[in-house]
């Protein structure tokens, strides 16, 4: 199993831009989801999925959009960015929604410029 | 949902236990306390939970009082790779479409010296 896959791993923007962070895991996990994390600051969830075709907001989901089409991966877009979306971002799964351990992902830092 | 309360920093000595308290006193009766480590810039990694029994693993223990408004993490034998940042969480339990949110705080900052 390769686990949690993130990427790219570093990605420079300028604002307005667009783009997407992939996430997949192929460990057949129900749970998905995103948080961000921002210097001296623990991680903020911006939004998870339950399942295939399910997907809920986190406690920042502005300027971003998530999908979830297949159990194995959980994309995360941002439409227009703007530098306060600067941040490491982590993906995050678990074998249920519930319950068990989230498995994390290595991160993909983002730089809006 | 439950929040939780650490505090922002510790020391601990290299070979000796490394307690780590969190209080969650709103938690509900179907909440799991979950701890999880985060070493420098990596993504965290999960340590251990518990309802509201005490539990023990190869990496560490939790202790959970028995009113379950607050718990510990013990490492019993820090070592220097112990260093990191330790988040406990509260897991909110609800149905199936609104279950399943791990919302992380600020953490203890361990710093585990020789």
């Amino acid at each position: 199993n390769a686990g949690v896959t993130q990427t790219p791993k570093f990605q420079v923007l300028k604002t307005g831009q667009s783009m997407t962070l992939q996430c997949a895991q192929d460990m057949n996990h129900e749970y998905m989801s995103w948080y961000r994390q921002d210097p001296g600051m623990g991680l903020r969830l911006i939004h998870y999925s339950v399942g295939a075709g399910i997907t809920d907001q986190g406690e920042v989901p502005n300027g971003y959009n998530v999908s979830r089409s297949t159990t194995e991966d959980f994309p995360l877009r941002l439409l227009s960015a703007a530098p306060s979306q600067t941040s490491v971002y982590f993906c995050a799964s678990s074998l249920k929604s519930n319950t068990g351990e989230l498995f994390f992902g290595e991160g993909s830092r983002l730089t809006v410029l | 949902d439950a929040k939780t309360t650490q505090p922002p920093s510790m020391d601990c000595a290299e070979g000796r236990a490394a307690n780590l308290p969190c209080n969650h006193s709103t938690i509900s009766g179907n909440e799991y306390v979950y701890w999880y480590r985060q070493i420098h810039s990596q993504g965290p990694q999960y340590i251990i939970h518990g309802l509201k029994n005490n539990e023990t693993n190869e990496m560490a223990s939790l202790i959970i009082t028995e009113d379950r408004k607050s718990s510990t993490l013990i490492l019993p034998h820090a070592t220097l790779r112990d260093t990191a940042v330790y988040y406990c969480i509260v897991r909110v339990v609800g149905i199936y479409n609104q279950g399943g949110k791990l919302i992380f705080g600020q953490g203890t900052e361990l710093s585990v010296k020789p």
